[in-house]
């Protein structure tokens, strides 16, 4: 049971914008920063966003995070059928001095 | 360029030990961490704790304290993930990961993942 949760599932079409949310607590959203990662079945997974809002190089910019007090979100603009996929958020918990992942979210494409 | 290369699947039976291996190249191996990372079939990720590369130090989830082990040759720049007391739970791929940049819990490289299968 993760302490960090993620809608099961999420979906959208080609072209439009949808957000990801990851809900926490005060012990690790709420006091360190989050990460996002994108695994396709069978992949190890990719890393999206760090520091809440911190693209990677080579990450298109269609990828964005944020985060407000104990929740944070992974936007994703513009989308393309190669974005299904699960999505991971990911941050430190003081409280069980340990990384915790997200549940996980599995996006389709319409 | 930076790659984390990981030894081949194992199949073991319950209460066995498994000893899986990441091998690094591209970059110095000291100078980032290595973090231990596995997935259950059709589950989530679950961080088993990290490995300094540079000190041999180490640093596991609560959950794991007893059975891992952690440790590196850095004269071959490998680190090693070694869990002991397997049960049908720890059937998961492994993976190994590195951190981004500055960063300290971002992974930005991963190996290609190690498949453990527990059973009798």
């Amino acid at each position: 049971q993760s302490v960090l949760t993620q809608p099961p599932s999420a979906s959208g079409t080609p072209g439009q914008r949808v957000t990801i949310s990851c809900s926490g607590g005060s012990s690790n959203i709420g006091s360190n920063s989050v990460s996002w990662y994108q695994q396709v079945p069978g992949t190890a997974p990719k890393l999206l966003i760090y520091r809440n809002n911190q693209r990677p190089s080579g990450i298109p910019d269609r990828f964005s995070g944020s985060k407000s007090g104990t929740s944070a979100s992974l936007a994703i603009s513009g989308l393309q059928s190669e974005d299904e996929a699960e999505y991971y958020c990911a941050t430190w918990d003081d409280t069980l001095n340990g990384l915790v992942f997200g549940t996980g979210t599995k996006f389709t494409v319409l | 360029q930076v790659q984390l290369v990981q030894s081949g699947a194992e199949v073991k039976k319950p209460g066995a030990s498994v000893r899986v291996s990441c091998k690094a190249s591209g970059y110095s191996f000291s100078g980032y961490y290595i973090h231990w990372v596995r997935q259950a079939p059709g589950q989530g990720l679950e961080w088993m704790g990290w490995i300094n590369t540079k000190s041999g130090g180490t640093n596991s989830a609560q959950k794991f304290q007893v059975r891992v082990t952690m440790t590196m040759d850095m004269s071959i720049s490998t680190a090693y993930l070694e869990l002991t007391s397997l049960r049908s739970d720890d059937t998961a791929v492994y993976y190994c990961a590195r951190p981004y940049g500055g960063s300290t819990y971002s992974f930005d490289y991963w190996g290609q993942g190690t498949l453990v299968t527990v059973s009798s």
